[in-house]
């Protein structure tokens, strides 16, 4: 089956920085790629995903990447606040199965300083 | 809209009681999950729910008993559960089993005693 690793699995910066975070995956028939942004006490939250036909979307401050060849992707957010501080998960799936199973990464603790 | 619902919040119990977890959606969405979360860890597939029919168990024990009364509910029916089973557990939803993006709720805080 499909196994995902994601890196780091803490990460600290200060406000105003980059940060990144990576996944690689097992599969090469996975082809839809999602990040989940989870606060304390919530629900996992979609915020951008990619399917294998695109190598990179934007959205505002969050970007995602994704090289196939190397079955990696990754999530890069801009500018960080605060408020980004939470925990990062990333997950790989195959579009055309009958229910659309992830696979999530161990996830990322983002900590962002004021 | 994205939201799904779950109800209770957090819910205590004991070993011998049976209780239901709740979940709604009014996306019009005809795949439905359920998963469980430990902390620090990612969410667990428990169940997948295809037009109100059951696609998925994922080997879960049938102390866990999911329920689709209609496209826009789903329960989860817990009797006889064990301390290890207390959990984070989360209900998704998802516009059609074909398509991925799957919208979570905020969860139901479990702790049995």
């Amino acid at each position: 089956g499909e196994n995902v690793e994601q890196h780091p699995s803490t990460l600290s910066v200060q406000e105003g920085d980059s940060a990144v975070i990576k996944c690689t995956y097992s599969d090469s028939a996975s082809n839809y790629f999602p990040w989940y942004k989870q606060e304390l006490g919530k629900g996992p939250q979609l915020i951008i995903d990619i399917r294998s036909n695109v190598g990179e979307k934007k959205d505002q401050r969050i970007a995602v990447t994704l090289n196939k060849t190397a079955k990696h992707f990754s999530l890069h957010i801009t500018e960080t606040q605060p408020e980004d501080s939470a925990v990062y998960f990333c997950a790989a799936s195959m579009v055309g199965t009958s229910y659309g199973k992830l696979t999530f990464g161990q996830g990322t603790i983002l900590t962002v300083h004021p | 809209d994205t939201e799904v619902t779950q109800t209770p919040k957090h819910l205590v119990m004991g070993m011998t009681n049976k209780k239901s977890l709740k979940c709604e959606q009014h996306m019009g969405h005809r795949a439905m999950y359920w998963y469980k979360q430990k902390a620090k860890k990612p969410p667990e597939l428990m169940f997948v729910y295809s037009y109100e029919k059951l696609s998925i168990n994922e080997s879960v024990p049938s102390r866990f008993s999911p329920e689709c009364p209609n496209s826009s509910l789903l329960n989860l029916h817990l009797h006889a559960l064990q301390p290890e089973d207390s959990a984070l557990y989360l209900c998704a939803s998802s516009p059609s089993p074909g398509k991925h993006e799957q919208y979570f709720g905020p969860g139901t805080r479990l702790t049995v005693t």
